[in-house]
């Protein structure tokens, strides 16, 4: 166990809805990561927090958003949802202090868009 | 040059066999490179990682290469399990403004079989 709880496991939407995903950090991890696992593009980074505050951007589109609340949970905002978008979308947190860049994974929120 | 391109696809070794995966990246700024492993139904796990400024690091059977001039990283491990049996994903990052490094980016990861 990573101790990065995900929520929930599985969705399944419609096109153009919009969806809300929530990760909960280890605890005392200060940054969160958000990484989007799909068979034709693999694992991309999408996002990071850290301490609340947005720090790093990766390939997130527009109709995607995420934030970081003061407890350091985290929520992505998928919306306009198309059917590209399934996908299996990870958070992974980390102390994030220098040489010590390993990353927690949580075991992910398979998204289903029918 | 963000990419990280990771060959083979797919490995089958028998137990007990030595198993190879080789990263190859474009990006020089990249200085940190990380190994991960996923099971099905789990997240990624790190397994080892390496900076630059070494050609190689142990960790029991898992051992990184890494030959910077020719920009290409290789995990190595040794008298595979069953339980090795997993997919295995190379990564790379650099520092971003705040110092952190965890915006990799993976490789497209190989599907490891381990025969008993």
């Amino acid at each position: 166990d990573s101790g990065v709880t995900q929520t929930p496991k599985h969705l399944i939407t419609a096109t153009g809805q919009r969806v809300t995903l929530r990760c909960s950090p280890r605890s005392g991890d200060l940054s969160v990561y958000w990484y989007q696992q799909s068979l034709d593009q693999g694992l991309q980074f999408l996002i990071q927090y850290y301490n609340g505050e947005e720090r790093a951007k990766g390939n997130i589109l527009e109709r995607f958003s995420a934030q970081q609340f003061p407890d350091l949970h985290s929520e992505l905002n998928l919306s306009s949802l198309e059917l590209g978008d399934s996908a299996l979308y990870f958070c992974a947190s980390s102390v994030d202090v220098a040489h010590d860049e390993k990353l927690f994974f949580g075991s992910g929120t398979q998204l289903s868009v029918l | 040059q963000q990419q990280v391109k990771q060959s083979p696809q797919s490995l089958i070794v028998q137990k007990g066999g030595i198993s190879i995966i080789n990263c190859a990246y474009e990006n020089t700024a990249f200085d940190y490179f990380p190994w991960y492993q996923q099971f099905p139904g789990k997240g990624p796990a790190l397994l080892i990682a390496i900076r630059p400024d070494v050609s190689e690091k142990k960790e029991g059977r898992f051992t990184i290469s890494f030959n910077k001039s020719a920009k290409q990283f290789s995990l190595h491990i040794m008298d595979s399990q069953p339980g090795d049996s997993a997919t295995y994903f190379c990564a790379a990052s650099w520092a971003n403004y705040g110092g952190s490094q965890g915006n990799l980016i993976f490789g497209k990861g190989t599907k490891l079989s381990v025969k008993p």
